[in-house]
């Protein structure tokens, strides 16, 4: 079974811009959740999805949205770039239930100059 | 509000001793507790979870936790490190209670260092 994929694997964008992030989750898997990893702050939740609803959302500002398709794949958005900005965008897939484990993707490398 | 603490930024040991990487929680209801490992340029990778039932969880490559209640602690050991367990590992909860269906909140890391 192919794990959980994430497109692109490495950005540069600069100040201001709007960059877009992908996750294809495992198949059959139904959730998709996205953290921010930062050296400093280690792996800050962002969203999660469940069968195209978001079912539980972090404290990060309105500039960060997502989206589910019918097929369980998943888009980050993070519109007017700023420089802290700059992560690990790791997303994980899941059946949906809560003793569920969550298998990671390898991140998207977000730079932004 | 459920969060996790890992209180080592990092643990340095001996290749052939055993090692621990400490975990506290705090939760409303039951916890529900993972560990993860992360290695150089890598998303995190699943090595045990306490659920329910037995203390101690068994996981992959001779890892196990005990989940201790009482101490709502859920410490990482292997009973003999080896230089391939360097890494960064992340011990996280989820909070199960009443009211909806909760995130999973992860602890900062801590970076295992097993010096040959």
């Amino acid at each position: 079974k192919a794990g959980v994929t994430q497109t692109p694997r490495y950005l540069i964008k600069t100040r201001g811009q709007q960059v877009t992030l992908s996750c294809s989750p495992i198949s059959g898997h139904r959730s998709v959740s996205w953290y921010q990893q930062t050296p400093g702050q280690g792996l800050q939740f962002l969203f999660e999805y469940f069968s195209e609803t978001q079912r539980n959302k972090g404290n990060f500002p309105g500039r960060f949205s997502g989206r589910q398709f019918s097929n369980s794949r998943s888009e980050m958005n993070v519109s007017t770039l700023e420089l802290g900005d700059s992560a690990l965008y790791l997303c994980a897939s899941t059946s949906g239930g809560a003793a569920d484990t969550q298998y990671f993707g390898p991140g998207t490398r977000l730079t932004v100059l | 509000a459920q969060s996790v603490a890992q209180p080592e930024d990092q643990v340095n040991v001996a290749e052939g001793n055993p090692l621990t990487v400490k975990c506290t929680y705090s939760v409303s209801g039951n916890p529900y507790l993972f560990w993860y490992v992360q290695y150089p340029n890598r998303g995190l990778q699943f090595l045990l979870k306490y659920i329910t039932g037995d203390n101690l969880v068994k996981g992959s490559y001779g890892f196990e936790a005990e989940f201790n209640k009482s101490q709502t602690s859920f410490h990482l050991k292997k009973p003999s490190a080896l230089v391939s367990d360097s890494a960064l590992y992340f011990c996280a909860v989820r909070d199960i209670r009443s009211g909806g269906y909760q995130k999973v909140t992860f602890g900062t890391g801590t970076k295992l260092q097993v010096i040959p």
